[in-house]
């Protein structure tokens, strides 16, 4: 089974400051690794994953994050915040059979204060 | 990237009515879709994983006589709340599998469904 689990409901940070969303996974299989964002009444947007190779991935808007096996943990930043970052931000997990059944944590939502 | 439109955003009914929601793949064949439920302030709850041509296989704990879904064609999967009621209430959310992009999966914008 596959779990995910994402410290702080609420990250509040000031615009220009580093973002730090934390997300840890358990997995008994090598995972790919997902972070979603939502913005209100919205769909979810792929912001970047990891599937192999490099642990470090770029994904949009400025966003990256590092994978961790010894860690179990796959946190996003970004060294700017902006207004626009304002949205829930959702990590998830699943197997590396295909892309199925993905397992979300139950998201973080980032304030961005002036 | 791949587009999946979702329809209608927004449907308001009566409680005790059937409503449908359409999900579809724009530009691309998806034999595999999901159909995600999330309530106010809480994570994506997968419902179901709805394949063309066969049967969707629900989670456990989804009711499949209350949530019907329909995979009929390679870009159309439709999610159907039989006798809705307000706890029924929700956004509901669906994926599809675009195999052009290795199995990334894409979603909807979601549906939110208000019972009154």
């Amino acid at each position: 089974a596959q779990s995910v689990t994402q410290l702080g409901s609420h990250v509040s940070v000031s615009e220009g400051a580093l973002v730090l969303l934390r997300c840890n996974y358990s997995s008994s299989v090598p995972p790919y690794l997902f972070w979603y964002v939502q913005y209100p009444n919205q769909g979810l947007q792929l912001l970047l994953k990891y599937t192999t190779g490099a642990t470090l991935v770029k994904g949009i808007n400025g966003f990256e994050a590092e994978f961790k096996k010894s860690e179990t943990s796959f946190h996003l930043t970004k060294p700017s915040a902006h207004m626009s970052d304002a949205a829930e931000y959702f990590c998830a997990v699943t197997s590396n059979t295909g892309f199925q059944k993905l397992v979300f944590g139950t998201g973080t939502r980032l304030l961005v204060s002036p | 990237g791949a587009v999946v439109s979702q329809h209608p955003s927004r449907v308001i009914c009566k409680s005790g009515t059937s409503v449908k929601i359409e999900c579809r793949s724009l530009d691309f064949q998806a034999t595999t879709m999901f159909w995600y439920r999330q309530f106010p302030k809480k994570s994506l709850m997968l419902m179901a994983t709805s394949n063309e041509g066969s049967k969707a296989t629900y989670e456990q704990g989804v009711e499949k006589d209350k949530f019907l879904i329909n995979h009929a064609s390679l870009t159309l999967s439709t999610l159907t709340v039989t006798s809705a009621h307000p706890e029924d209430s929700s956004f509901y959310i669906c994926s599809a599998k675009a195999g052009r992009f290795a199995g990334e999966l894409f979603f909807g914008e979601g549906s939110r469904l208000t019972v009154l």
